[in-house]
């Protein structure tokens, strides 16, 4: 079964670090790019970027370049989004989603989503 | 870029169907048919409807499809079922720095 398997909740202070993850099982990974999808509370879908695993290509959306970092680790199937110091606004649910390799711009596969709170 | 412009809500009667709407511009529905569908229950992961304006993935039902005329795209739910009751997102290419334009979310409610 193709899947992707996020962390848990994290509850964080503004002014932290987090990485949280995204575990790809049932496909080839390094073959098809990884998303990261944010929705604010109440709000809609925003894409964030994305990170082809095979060579580490990655865009970033305008609005969250400098913001947060993509990143992969090929030896375990694993996709990460990374914030060096996390601010109230941050909180959200955080997504990752597949995107098939090549002139494909949809989303086949979703992960159920990461609950970032950062409050004091 | 803006998001692209869905409705709030959207209601149909079990049985009947149901139309959401999703305008763009010339800069991304307009200008590509790579428009996508997502159904989002609360707490559970989107599911990829409709891909490349009117393409269906394996599993989805045919009660689900996509159409695109100009600016805009539309997604009909045909014979509402209570597990149809969620949030519905269209999504657009609009250019190699954002390949996922997402619409501002219709929640559709089965009556």
């Amino acid at each position: 079964e193709v899947q992707l398997v996020q962390s848990g909740a994290e509850v964080k202070q503004p002014g932290e670090s987090l990485k949280i993850s995204c575990k790809a099982s049932g496909y080839i990974f390094i073959n098809n790019w990884i998303a990261w999808v944010r929705q604010m509370p109440g709000k809609g879908l925003e894409w964030m970027g994305i990170i082809y695993p095979a060579d580490s290509e990655t865009r970033y959306s305008p609005s969250f370049q400098g913001q947060v970092t993509i990143s992969v680790d090929k030896s375990i199937n694993t996709a990460y989004l990374h914030w060096s110091s996390l601010k109230a606004s941050d909180s959200a649910v955080y997504y990752c989603a597949r995107r098939p390799a090549g002139y494909y711009y949809y989303m086949d596969v979703w992960g159920k989503g990461t609950t970032v709170t950062v409050s004091s | 870029q803006s998001a692209l412009t869905q409705p709030p809500s959207a209601s149909g009667s079990p049985g009947h169907s149901v139309t959401i709407s999703c305008t763009g511009t010339t800069s991304d529905i307009g200008d590509y048919n790579y428009v996508s569908w997502y159904q989002h229950h609360p707490g559970q992961a989107p599911k990829l409807l409709i891909f490349e304006v009117s393409k269906r993935p394996s599993g989805v039902p045919d009660r689900f499809s996509g159409s695109k005329s100009g600016n805009t795209a539309s997604l009909t739910v045909s014979g509402l079922q209570a597990e149809d009751e969620a949030d519905y997102y269209c999504s657009s290419y609009a250019g190699i720095n954002n390949p996922f334009l997402f619409g501002t979310g219709t929640k559709v409610t089965v009556l």
